[in-house]
């Protein structure tokens, strides 16, 4: 079946570390997303990825960063400078030409 | 002010009630409009799309988009607890979406 692997489903971090979170695609879709969900609030973007090797800034990318080695892979690394990163975070594909959307299952990460 | 705007709720309804869920959207261009599900501690998923005004039903659900109010619903007939989620709105601005905060769905059984 096709779809997006996040993994892991809960992460924890302690001050001051980096960690990476992964998202694997089947989808052969070009472009990927990484949205931050906090409670009561919608999804505001961090990085997207419309092609191999190149990335764009979202709304909050300061903190973030990301690679797009492989069309099917687009991790995202939580550096210490994000000084919130406690949240739920979701990894989406898109094909280049096409619309909606689809996402993983998230993961939730906690600053412990 | 926002480009999607979208009470975040929730909003509680008896099992069977018809339910509706609303977003208003600033930019007139936009021309593709969407509704997500998510249940909690999962992804969102694609629950309908349209393109520029009208209605769209699929099964106890129906899309409307009234492009001169730039107001945008989604309605669910016969609603069973299942449905009990957040909704949330997205328009495509050049094959970007841009979201609305999401309403949570209580159906009370």
């Amino acid at each position: 079946d096709g779809g997006i692997t996040q993994s892991p489903k809960y992460l924890f971090r302690k001050e001051g570390q980096n960690v990476t979170l992964s998202c694997e695609q089947n989808l052969n879709h070009d472009a990927m997303y990484w949205y931050r969900q906090d409670p009561g609030q919608g999804l505001r973007l961090i990085y997207y990825s419309q092609i191999v090797n190149d990335f764009q800034k979202g709304d909050i990318a300061e903190g973030y960063s990301v690679s797009r080695e492989k069309k099917e892979s687009f991790p995202l690394t939580v550096t210490s400078a994000q000084k919130n990163p406690t949240a739920f975070y979701l990894c989406a594909s898109s094909p280049r030409d096409g619309y909606g959307y689809t996402f993983g299952s998230g993961t939730r990460l906690t600053v412990v | 002010q926002k480009e999607v705007e979208q009470d975040p709720g929730p909003l509680s309804v008896p099992e069977g009630a018809i339910v509706s869920l609303n977003c208003t959207y600033s930019n007139s261009a936009f021309q593709y409009f969407m509704w997500y599900r998510q249940y909690s501690r999962k992804g969102p998923e694609l629950l309908m799309y349209t393109y520029s005004s009208g209605n769209k039903e699929d099964g106890r659900f129906t899309a409307q988009v009234d492009k001169s109010s730039k107001y945008i619903s989604l309605f669910i007939r016969d609603s069973q607890p299942s449905d009990s989620a957040t909704y949330l709105c997205a328009v495509d601005s050049n094959y970007q979406l841009i979201w609305g905060a999401g309403t949570k769905l209580i159906i009370k059984p």
